[in-house]
């Protein structure tokens, strides 16, 4: 099975900080990669798919990249909205559908 | 507009069965295929269960399998999870969710539902 790490596991930033989450694969999953964020009391929303990819309605100050085993998640200017749990996710070799274990982003 | 709407859960005592169902609209259900996913409060993300557009392709974690079965009726648009033999570790929040598929690796869940509590304790 693949493994999902995230680093790091919490971080404090301000709003208007650039902002940069990693997600390292135990293996090569090309670039089957994507990205959710969680808000307190909700369900993840999808932000990123296919390791760079947007998810419509998604603000651009979200980007990803990376290939293989290593990849991030970059906010650009982080706004008050944004604070959150960003999860990543595999897709490459399934079943299990692996996620990251989380990382939790939280206001300086 | 996509809905996913999960009921069912609740209070359960360990070892006894609690079945979840997930009504789906504002999208041709038969056409994904769709996931149980579950979250501790305040733990992480964890897959529990998938079944393909058609049933004909189920898989579960290791954690659940032999305990838990995936099932959908297309007709009704609805998704279930009935659960067996339940354990104190299967508390936690379980959402279902709408996968979107383009390619041969690709997919990712699209839309989520708000989930539904099951706790499971003496």
């Amino acid at each position: 099975d693949i493994q999902m790490t995230q680093s790091p596991s919490s971080l404090s930033a301000s709003v208007g900080d650039r902002v940069t989450i990693t997600c390292r694969a135990s293996q090569s999953i090309i670039s089957y990669l994507n990205w959710y964020q969680q808000k307190p009391g909700k369900a993840p929303k999808l932000l990123i798919y296919a390791t760079s990819s947007l998810q419509s309605g998604v603000p651009s100050r979200f980007s990803g990249g990376g290939s293989g085993t290593d990849f991030t998640l970059t906010i650009s200017s982080l706004q008050p909205e944004d604070f959150a749990t960003y999860y990543c996710q595999q897709s490459f070799s399934t079943p299990p559908f692996t996620f990251g274990q989380g990382t939790k982003l939280e206001i300086k | 507009e996509v809905q996913l709407v999960e009921s069912g859960g609740g209070l359960v005592q360990p070892g006894r069965s609690l079945r979840l169902s997930c009504a789906a609209s504002g999208f041709i259900f038969d056409d994904n295929a769709m996931h149980w996913v579950r979250q501790v409060p305040g733990k992480g993300l964890e897959w529990v269960s998938r079944i393909s557009w058609d049933s004909g392709s189920i898989d579960y974690a290791d954690s659940v399998k032999g305990r838990f079965t995936i099932s959908r009726d297309n007709a009704k648009s609805s998704l279930s999870l009935q659960m067996n033999s339940l354990r104190v570790e299967d508390t936690a929040l379980y959402y279902c969710a709408k996968e979107y598929y383009y390619d041969s690796s690709g997919w990712y869940f699209d839309h989520w539902g708000q989930g539904t509590l099951v706790t499971v304790s003496s």
